[in-house]
């Protein structure tokens, strides 16, 4: 069973960093592109970074770029989106997603960014 | 600018059919797309990738009474037999090189 379990989530001052953690399981991790998808509270999903499956390339949203970055560590089946600069409207639920299609998704970890 | 619109808000009664559209932006009308569903206080769901010719790839488990289909730079989600289970939001999604992107969902309300 494909499993995706995130982590790291929580509450954190503007201009702060948090480092996000997505554990996969129930698949050939190396094999498969990753993602981060975000959703800010009482609204749409919005794409956030996206990952090759051997780290080689990496891509962000402009909303994120020079900000988030994106990585990989296929030994320890685990995705990351570092996080930094962080801001008001980078509040909400973080999803890991698998392949370009997103045919798999974890349950969310929520990040406020409030003083 | 690859971009995908939905409309905001659907409904149909428990037991009819609803059919949720998903409009490519000009030059793009090849492009394949995902639907995702998400019910309320839940995370998103893969439904299927639909291609541009209107073949589909299901996801785990989802029911036959969901199915897509495409016409030019307009992709479909039909869901016959409606459920209360199937008040949700529905979000489509495309994609580029190094770019993804989603719809503003669609709200299904199931009467």
């Amino acid at each position: 069973e494909v499993q995706l379990v995130e982590s790291g989530g929580g509450l954190v001052n503007p201009g702060g960093s948090l480092r996000l953690s997505c554990e996969a399981s129930g698949f050939t991790f190396s094999d498969y592109n990753m993602n981060w998808v975000r959703q800010s509270p009482g609204k749409g999903l919005e794409w956030v970074s996206s990952i090759s499956d051997s780290g080689s390339y990496i891509y962000h949203a402009d909303s994120v770029k020079g900000r988030f970055i994106i990585s990989r560590d296929n030994a320890k089946n685990s995705l990351y989106l570092e996080m930094t600069s962080l801001r008001g409207e980078d509040t909400g639920v973080y999803f890991c997603a698998r392949d370009k299609v997103h045919d798999y998704w974890g349950q969310g970890t929520l990040v406020t960014v409030s003083s | 600018q690859l971009v995908v619109t939905q409309s905001p808000s659907a409904s149909a009664s428990l037991g009819a059919s609803v059919k949720l559209a998903c409009i490519l932006s000009t030059g793009h009308s090849s492009y394949a797309i995902a639907w995702h569903q998400q019910r309320p206080e839940k995370g998103p769901r893969y439904l299927m990738k639909l291609n541009s010719d209107g073949s589909h790839t299901k996801g785990d488990g989802i029911p036959d009474r969901f199915s897509g289909s495409s016409s030019g730079a307009e992709r479909y989600l039909t869901i016959s037999s409606l459920q209360s289970e199937d008040e949700a939001d529905y979000y489509c999604q495309t994609w580029g090189t190094g770019l993804w992107v989603f719809g503003g969902g669609t709200k299904l309300t199931v009467l």
